[in-house]
């Protein structure tokens, strides 16, 4: 089965800019979470969503946005993006919200 | 508010010891425990999971839980280098608010 997948893998960007992330979860996993994890820092949650609604959302501004399809597969997107916004972006999905999460291997982000 | 908390290191051991890695959470209503190894620079994968008081092993690794004492740990026996990464602990939370918390992190350092 494959895993989730993140598309890109990486983009530079510079202040101002907005930006979409994408990702795909695992084959039956309706559940996708997003964090944002910077150097030196934990993971930092973002938004989870369950059948194209979003259930939880962490606190962050809100330039940051998401949304899922019908399909599960799930965009992020950030706009006026900031210097601090520079980072690596994770998505995990679960079969349910209960359920074991597994990452895609993450789109990094530079802000210039 | 739900957290869990660790060591963030770095924890120092010679190859071949046992790395013994805790953490600790703050909310009774914990149901699920897991481990995830992030190497640097790539996303979390998980190790293990846990859901009930005692110890599960699996292969070199065997995680520990005590709900009494809301305490997690993992233990790495024979350490290679090859162990050397970031460790984090995962809890999920009753099914209300973010359910998926991880702590910051313990960075381990496998000596050879």
């Amino acid at each position: 089965k494959a895993g989730v997948t993140q598309t890109p893998r990486y983009l530079i960007k510079t202040r101002g800019q907005q930006v979409t992330l994408s990702c795909s979860p695992i084959s039956g996993h309706r559940s996708v979470s997003w964090y944002q994890q910077t150097p030196g820092q934990g993971l930092q949650f973002l938004f989870e969503y369950f059948s194209e609604t979003q259930r939880n959302k962490g606190n962050f501004p809100g330039r940051f946005s998401g949304r899922q399809f019908s399909n599960s597969r799930s965009e992020m997107n950030v706009s006026t993006l900031e210097l601090g916004d520079s980072a690596l972006y994770l998505c995990a999905s679960a079969s349910r919200r209960t359920d074991t999460q597994y990452f895609g291997p993450g789109t990094r982000l530079t802000v210039l | 508010q739900k957290e869990v908390e660790q060591n963030s290191g770095p924890l120092s051991v010679p190859e071949g010891a046992i790395a013994s890695l805790n953490c600790t959470y703050s909310d009774r209503g914990s149901q699920s425990f897991f481990w995830y190894r992030q190497y640097s620079g790539k996303s979390p994968e998980l190790i293990m999971s846990i859901y009930s008081n005692g110890d599960k092993e699996d292969g070199r690794f065997t995680a520990q839980l005590n709900k009494a004492s809301q305490y997690v740990s993992l233990l790495i026996r024979d350490s290679q280098p090859s162990d050397s990464a970031t460790y984090l602990c995962a809890a999920q939370f009753d099914n209300y608010g973010q359910n998926f918390v991880f702590g910051p992190g313990t960075r381990l350092s496998v000596l050879p």
